[in-house]
């Protein structure tokens, strides 16, 4: 069965320092890679998508992708408390997304 | 943001009584997804749509039917609610069949 992993946290980061949000998958012709945020008692928002081996950078997230090691990670910098969320992993499964079961990320001031 | 509307946003049920939540979407999204978001499950795939009248099974389709007459409309029936299917509900659409867009979720209780 294809799984996506992540550390179910919490991950607690002083404000304006760097939270790194690790996930690994098990499928290794997976193509696609997003990143949700989901703040308590909402819906899940995308964050950011990748598609290629190496670094993606929007504003303070970057994504980084690593095929051979199956492994994806989001880099948030200078936290913010507005941070503070849990961070869903998806993968693509033909047609479809694999979700891990998210991060929590606490930005303490 | 997609259009994606979800009704009703909560309800309370009892258990054996059928329950059906609706998901509305305006973008004309060809493909779209029921999951149930669970503590410690995350999201889990109930059913999804492909098309008018395509659907298929996820992971936890036990127990749920679903049905897509229009494009614009995917429904999703519990013929019989039982306390196990107590969760938050989601639905889901995108175009090309991997960027998602979430509606804002249905709370369900099942007494």
């Amino acid at each position: 069965q294809k799984e996506v992993e992540q550390n179910s946290g919490p991950l607690s980061v002083p404000e304006g320092a760097i939270a790194s949000l690790n996930c690994t998958y098990s499928d290794r012709g997976s193509q696609s890679f997003f990143w949700y945020r989901q703040y308590s008692g909402k819906s899940p928002e995308l964050i950011m998508f990748i598609y290629s081996n190496g670094d993606k950078e929007d504003g303070r997230f970057t994504a980084q992708l690593n095929k051979a090691s199956q492994y994806v990670s989001l880099l948030i910098r200078d936290s913010q408390p507005s941070d503070s969320a849990t961070y869903l992993c998806a993968v693509d499964n033909t047609d479809k997304l694999i979700f891990g079961t998210g991060t929590r990320l606490q930005v303490f001031p | 943001d997609a259009g994606i509307t979800q009704s009703p946003r909560h309800k309370v049920t009892e258990t054996g009584t059928p329950v059906t939540l609706r998901c509305h979407q305006t973008e004309n999204h060809r493909y779209m997804y029921w999951y149930r978001q669970d503590p410690g499950h995350g999201l889990r795939l109930i059913h999804y749509s492909y098309g008018v009248k395509d659907t298929d099974k996820g992971e936890v389709s036990d127990g749920y039917s679903v049905s897509r007459s229009k494009t614009e409309d995917f429904l999703l029936t519990l013929e019989s609610a039982t306390s196990s299917q107590t969760s938050v509900y989601f639905c889901a659409t995108t175009q090309g069949g991997d960027t998602q867009y979430f509606g804002p979720g249905t709370r369900l209780t099942v007494l």
